[in-house]
């Protein structure tokens, strides 16, 4: 079955600093994958998704994520992180697109003044 | 588009009693997915619907939960005698069309349930 991981429960950035969120998957064909950010109290919002095709994913409020089947990863990156990011982010992978979805245990990210 | 909504936001209740939440999806999606999650960790997938029919159901469904889309619109979630583990935040979400033309989930707010 398929599975995500986020090695990182916590990550402090200062604003204007770059981001990098880690997320490894594990299934046997190409993935789905997704990424959320979650703020407190409120649902799931869609930053970015890869399906096929070009690895490098454009998502909003600035956010893009590298698919890299080698090693199984994929990344979510911001060049310059701003106060309002700070959130619960979200990794996701599925078998098909329009089938469930298995989350990771989500990475908290604090900005610093 | 108004997005998918999900009522009560809130609820909270007595352990051994029953509730129902209520999820409207986006009208135009096809599917419907309801997601439990717990303090500090990730929407785990409960059961989905296309259209009207279930098509799958996790094993966190147990015999206590039930879901129902009637009429390939809405939804309901009912946990019949409730107990303090089935506290947690229900999501619900909605998508169309699959592969590469699927737009992605759209979820609700969710609604909170405290069992006392």
């Amino acid at each position: 079955a398929q599975s995500v991981t986020q090695p990182d429960i916590h990550i402090t950035v200062s604003e204007g600093a770059s981001l990098e969120l880690r997320c490894n998957y594990s299934y046997g064909a190409t993935p789905y994958l997704f990424w959320y950010v979650q703020s407190p109290g409120q649902g799931l919002q869609l930053l970015l998704k890869y399906f096929s095709g070009d690895t490098l994913v454009q998502g909003i409020k600035g956010f893009e994520a590298e698919f890299k089947r080698s090693q199984s990863s994929f990344n979510l990156r911001k060049p310059s992180v701003h106060w309002s990011d700070a959130a619960e982010y979200f990794c996701a992978v599925g078998r098909d697109s329009g089938y469930a979805l298995n989350f990771g245990k989500g990475t908290s990210l604090l900005v610093t003044p | 588009d108004t997005g998918v909504s999900q009522d009560p936001r809130h609820k909270i209740t007595k352990r051994g009693q029953n509730v129902t939440f209520r999820c409207d999806p986006i009208s135009e999606h096809n599917r419907l997915y309801w997601y439990r999650q717990t303090l500090g960790q990730g929407p785990e997938f409960l059961t989905y619907f296309q259209n009207e029919a279930q098509l799958e159901k996790s094993r966190l469904l147990s015999d206590r939960f039930s879901a129902e889309r009637p009429k390939g619109s809405f939804s309901t979630l009912e946990i019949q005698r409730t107990e303090q583990g089935d506290s947690a935040m229900y999501l619900c979400a909605s998508s169309y069309g699959q592969g590469e033309g699927s737009n992605g989930y759209t979820f609700g707010s969710g609604t909170r349930l405290t069992v006392v």
